[in-house]
Order: C-alpha cells, then sequence, then structure tokens
C-alpha cells in the first residue's frame, strides 16, 4: 500500500522560506508524478505543483515564481520549497501521487495526511 | 488558470439524489477528459471518488456518478446517506499539463 507522510516545520516567520518534505513508503517515487496541495484553513483545495522523478516539473502558474519541487530518489522523497511567504500561505499542506497515463496527469490517488504550515502575520 | 466554480453549498434528504456541479474553460474541462472528484470528511485528507469523468475507484459506492457536457462536469450522488455529508471538490487537467481544482461545495444531508 502507497503511503506518503509529510514533514518540516509548523511555524514560518514571514518573508522566510517554507520546507517540506514528502516521504513515501510502499511504492518507487520512480514511477508516476508526485504533487503538492495546499487548503488554507477553512477554503478549498490549491494545486501547487508536481514532480516526474526526472526532474522534470510543473507549477501552478499563481505560485511558480516562488515555488520548488525537487526530488531524491534515493531516499524516495520529494520536497516543497515555497519562499517569501506570507500569512496567506497558512495552509495544510498535502502531498499527494497523480496517476498518469501517456504523461498526462489522471488524478490523486494516494494522499498524505496533511501537515499545517502557519505564518503569523 | 482560475479555479472551476462549483456551488458553494448543496443539500438534500436521506435517499433523495442531488448533483454538483463543476464549470470550467475550453482550456481545462472542456478539453480533457480528466476531470476527477474528491470527497474530504472535516480534518480527513481528500478521498478520489470519480477520475476520468465518470469512472470510480475500487471500494466507492455505485451511488457516486461523474458526467460531463461541454465544459461542464457533474457529480451525481443518489440515495443519499448521513455519511454522504462531506467538502466535495471536483479537479481537472488542464493546458500545459496543469492541474485546477474547484471551490468546493459543502454537502448537507437534512
Amino acid at each position: 500500500q502507497v503511503q506518503l507522510q509529510e514533514s518540516g516545520p509548523g511555524l514560518v516567520k514571514p518573508s522566510e522560506t517554507l520546507s517540506l518534505t514528502c516521504t513515501v513508503s510502499g511504492y518507487s517515487i520512480t514511477t508516476y508524478y508526485w504533487s503538492w496541495i495546499r487548503q488554507p484553513p477553512g477554503k478549498g483545495l490549491e494545486w501547487i505543483g508536481y514532480i516526474y522523478y526526472s526532474g522534470s516539473t510543473y507549477y501552478n502558474p499563481s505560485l511558480k515564481s516562488r515555488v520548488t519541487i525537487s526530488v531524491d530518489t534515493s531516499k524516495n522523497q520529494f520536497s516543497l520549497k515555497l519562499t517569501s511567504v506570507t500569512a496567506a500561505d497558512t495552509a495544510v499542506y498535502y502531498c499527494a501521487r497523480i496517476y498518469s497515463e501517456r504523461w498526462l496527469p489522471y488524478f490523486f490517488d494516494f494522499w498524505g495526511q496533511g501537515t499545517l504550515v502557519t505564518v503569523p502575520s | 488558470q482560475s479555479a472551476l466554480t462549483q456551488p458553494a453549498s448543496v443539500s438534500g434528504s436521506p435517499g433523495q439524489s442531488i448533483a454538483i456541479s463543476c464549470t470550467g474553460t475550453g482550456s481545462d474541462v472542456g478539453s480533457y477528459n480528466l476531470v476527477s472528484w474528491y470527497q474530504q470528511h472535516p480534518g480527513k485528507a481528500p478521498k478520489v471518488i470519480i477520475y476520468e469523468v465518470n469512472k470510480r475507484p475500487s471500494g466507492v459506492s455505485d451511488r457516486f456518478s461523474g458526467s460531463k457536457s461541454g465544459n461542464t462536469a457533474s457529480l451525481t450522488i443518489a440515495g443519499l446517506q448521513a455519511e454522504d455529508e462531506a467538502d466535495y471538490y471536483c479537479c481537472s487537467c488542464a493546458d500545459s499539463n496543469t492541474l485546477v481544482f474547484g471551490g468546493g461545495t459543502k454537502l448537507t444531508v437534512l
């Protein structure tokens, strides 16, 4: 069974960089796409971006200038960095696997439990 | 890239059927048969209930069904049950291999 677990600081200061890691177990990260999604408290889901193990990345245009997603196949992990954070970046951050075919992202089939990151105002 | 449009809330009584719409554009819903739907209970991670417009993952009740016409996709839940009360999100593949979610719909079972 595929399992994903987010880890990283729960509190980030304004203007600093948010860094999270997703550890994948039960499946090799060298297949399918791997993604980050966030959800501000009481609000909807927002797709952040995803990565293929080769390093190819796709980002939400609204966040692209501040986001970097990377992968470490030796640890079966992928990571998120979000720079210059503000209170608006306070959210539960989820990592997820994207089922894909023919290089298209089909749907999110496995999710982590999510981790709350707070940026104080 | 704008969020897909969903109604903020819908409600129904046990046993009834409800539908949730998800309206996009020709750059997402209208161009790809890659619409998926997610159910999220409070404090939990979302769970896929429909993918590729109308396919159900193993273990998902056949009371859930999906469809699409033009730029609008729909999720129908038949025979409402109390456990269906949750937030529902649509998601679509969009141009440049990106993804976009809907704003979410809160389903209340009366």
